[in-house]
């Protein structure tokens, strides 16, 4: 199974900075990562899909990046309601594999 | 589009119980779908996908005691689960594919497993 490492397991950031949030997967996975946000008691939100691309309806300060084995989400000018958990997923190939997720906090 | 996930509870270990998701706001037969578990205060994991033609893919961790099939006619997906253990414990979504990611999710259900 292709594991995905994410990192920091947590981070905390003031409105209006940026954060990143990374994923390391043990091959090579071809672009094929998404990542999700997840805020208490819902069920995740679609953000972008292969490594870059925006899904429809999501702020366009949501940027994500990366190739090969390294990704990264990028959000730029936090706002309030960005506070929530981050996840990375792979779908290159089954089974499916998520990062174990970023909490971030808003200060 | 509307997914709303049903059939969860309490079961002991060694039981059985049976999840539907029922979806709407779109033609489901045109698509794949997938249950995703969150297990209390941890993170997501994939449990199996069923294609719009059937097809069907586990998790090595449910092969062979969880069953996901449709019922287009009904636009639900079920998910059978037996052999419950204590670590099957978890949130269960259903989440539709869109070109092999997750693209809408269900709420989720509930199922815990104890004694």
């Amino acid at each position: 199974d292709i594991q995905m490492t994410q990192s920091p397991a947590s981070l905390s950031a003031s409105l209006g900075e940026t954060v990143s949030i990374e994923c390391l997967a043990s091959e090579d996975i071809y672009n094929n990562l998404a990542w999700y946000q997840q805020k208490p008691g819902k069920s995740p939100q679609f953000l972008i899909y292969y490594a870059s691309s925006l899904q429809d309806g999501v702020p366009s300060r949501f940027s994500g990046s990366g190739s090969g084995t390294q990704y990264s989400l990028k959000i730029n000018s936090l706002e309030s309601e960005d506070a929530a958990t981050y996840f990375c997923l792979q779908d290159s190939e089954y089974p499916y594999t998520f990062g174990a997720g970023t909490k971030l906090e808003l200060k | 589009v509307q997914l709303v996930e049903s059939g969860g509870g309490l079961v002991q270990p060694g039981k059985s119980l049976k999840l539907s998701c029922s979806a709407s706001g779109f033609t489901f037969s045109s698509y794949g779908m997938h249950w995703i578990r969150q297990a209390p205060g941890k993170g997501l994991d994939w449990v199996a996908y069923i294609s719009s033609s059937s097809g069907t893919v586990y998790a090595d961790a449910v092969k062979g005691r969880f069953t996901i099939s449709r019922d287009n006619a009904k636009n639900t997906l079920y998910l059978q689960l037996n052999s419950l253990k204590s670590e099957d414990t978890a949130i269960y979504y259903c989440a539709r594919d869109w070109e092999l990611y997750f693209d809408y999710w269900g709420q989720g259900v509930m199922v815990t497993v104890s004694s």
